[in-house]
């Protein structure tokens, strides 16, 4: 079963804009990471956030995260055309080398 | 470097047989994970293997099996295919540093028919 949810579901912004993707979870986690699919293509690890961080910059990426709330947001800055796809977050919960993943967000970038 | 590979890359197969999938993970990484992703249940983990041993498993029946070979590489097994096991099989490798971010392969999909 899934761990949480992401919001939207979709998205679809024009090139430059900025695209914030959310996402829930619901147990206890060692780790967050957020990965991207190009359709039907395999995953693409962008970042990682330990449970003890709070944010984290990679290039135009910004990883928020919030145990109180079990909650993690992805900001992608700038955005281009080549940022379609599909975003997922995963949980690393404690003790297990298991990634639970989100339901995903669709991002569209209309050039 | 190298990175996952997973073959083959595209299979059909028929109710009832079975299949095997393999993953050879990238040189130096000794963990191998194997997930599902239909477009109703969405990514589901289903085993991981470290040195030959099956460290944790997902929720999956018995069908659904695997095994890791001393040089990492791994495959996983699906014995009398339903036609819900249509799907995109994805492999990952890490290193064992705790956390760390997986690399995926780009997936092997089954259709059963």
């Amino acid at each position: 079963s899934q761990q949480g949810e992401e919001d939207p579901q979709a998205l679809s912004i024009q090139e430059g804009e900025n695209a914030t993707m959310n996402c829930s979870y619901k147990t206890s986690i060692n780790n967050l990471q957020w990965y991207r699919q190009n359709s039907g293509r395999g995953l693409v690890h962008l970042i990682l956030i330990r449970s003890n961080e709070r944010e984290k910059h990679s290039g135009r990426l910004r990883v928020t995260l919030d145990t109180s709330k079990k909650s993690s947001s992805l900001l992608i800055t700038a955005s281009r055309a080549a940022d379609t796809a599909s975003y997922f977050c995963a949980t690393d919960a404690t003790g297990r080398r298991a990634l639970t993943f989100g339901s995903g967000t669709r991002l569209q970038v209309q050039p | 470097k190298a990175g996952v590979t997973q073959t083959p890359r595209y299979l059909i197969k028929t109710r009832g047989q079975q299949v095997t999938l393999s993953c050879s993970p990238i040189s130096g990484h000794r963990s191998v994970s194997w997930y599902q992703q239909t477009p109703g249940q969405g990514l589901q983990f289903l085993f991981e293997y470290f040195s030959e041993t099956q460290r944790n498993k997902g929720n999956f029946p018995g069908r659904f099996s695997g095994r890791q070979f001393s040089n990492s590489r791994s495959e996983m097994n699906v014995s009398t295919l339903e036609l819900g096991d249509s799907a995109l099989y994805l492999c990952a490798s890490s290193k064992d540093d705790l956390p760390g971010g997986y690399t995926f392969g780009s997936g092997t999909r089954l259709t059963v028919v």
